[in-house]
């Protein structure tokens, strides 16, 4: 089985431009976040998708930064404008259909450079 | 709020060395405890979860442990296979999500 597929593994953008990240999860799963991990906070959670729906948003860092979830197969984390500060690897995690609990699986994340 | 703190911050251990890892946390309700491997350039790979006080789980030369502050992550004869990043996560009752620390990079030489 496929795991969680992200792309772009590396983006290098100018600030104030757009910048989209996808993410696929595993086949089957209900839950889906986006995390962010830089050397100074570690993983950091951004929101959190059950049944497509957004529960928890309350770790997005501002109005610049948004994420849907149109199917039960594909995730966009889209920031704009980009900063130098968003600087960051990006992940995507799915958790299977089990009471909201049990262990992330991670995509192998984006790595994102706001010159 | 929900805290993980992970030490040491990084070790160095020689192939053989056996050693132990920390997580401390405090969490209003645990759920699960969770550890991770991260390999330069990858995601978390999902070790072991824990659920209560008491509970050890084991995979090859690794062993984790758990007690009602702490949980430790030992390694019993590592070989430089094992150098990565280790992650620890605990998930709350009231929460969805996994709140991670911050990791401990082990290095181990030949």
């Amino acid at each position: 089985d496929a795991g969680v597929i992200q792309s772009p593994r590396h983006e290098v953008t100018e600030m104030g431009q757009e910048v989209t990240l996808r993410c696929k999860p595993i086949s089957g799963h209900n839950s889906l976040f986006w995390y962010r991990q830089t050397m100074m906070r570690g993983l950091e959670l951004l929101i959190y998708f059950n049944n497509n729906v957004p529960i928890d948003d309350s770790g997005m860092p501002e109005d610049r930064f948004s994420a849907k979830m149109p199917n039960a197969s594909f995730s966009t984390l889209k920031i704009q404008p980009s900063e130098p500060r968003d600087s960051a690897v990006y992940f995507c995690a799915s958790r299977a259909r089990a009471l909201n609990t049990g262990e992330l699986f991670f995509g192998e994340g984006s790595r994102l450079t706001v010159l | 709020e929900d805290q993980v703190t992970q030490s040491p911050e990084a070790l160095r251990l020689q192939e053989g060395e056996s050693s132990s890892l920390n997580c401390s946390y405090t969490v209003s309700g645990l759920r699960g405890l969770f550890w991770y491997r991260q390999d330069p350039g990858k995601g978390p790979e999902f070790l072991f979860t824990l659920y209560s006080a008491g509970e050890e789980k084991e995979k090859e030369r690794l062993k984790a442990t758990l007690t009602k502050k702490e949980s430790f992550l030992h390694i019993t004869a590592p070989k430089p296979e094992d150098s990565a990043t280790y992650l620890c996560a605990v998930q709350a009752y009231s929460g969805y999500a996994l709140n991670f620390g911050k990791g401990t990079s082990l290095l181990v030489t030949p």
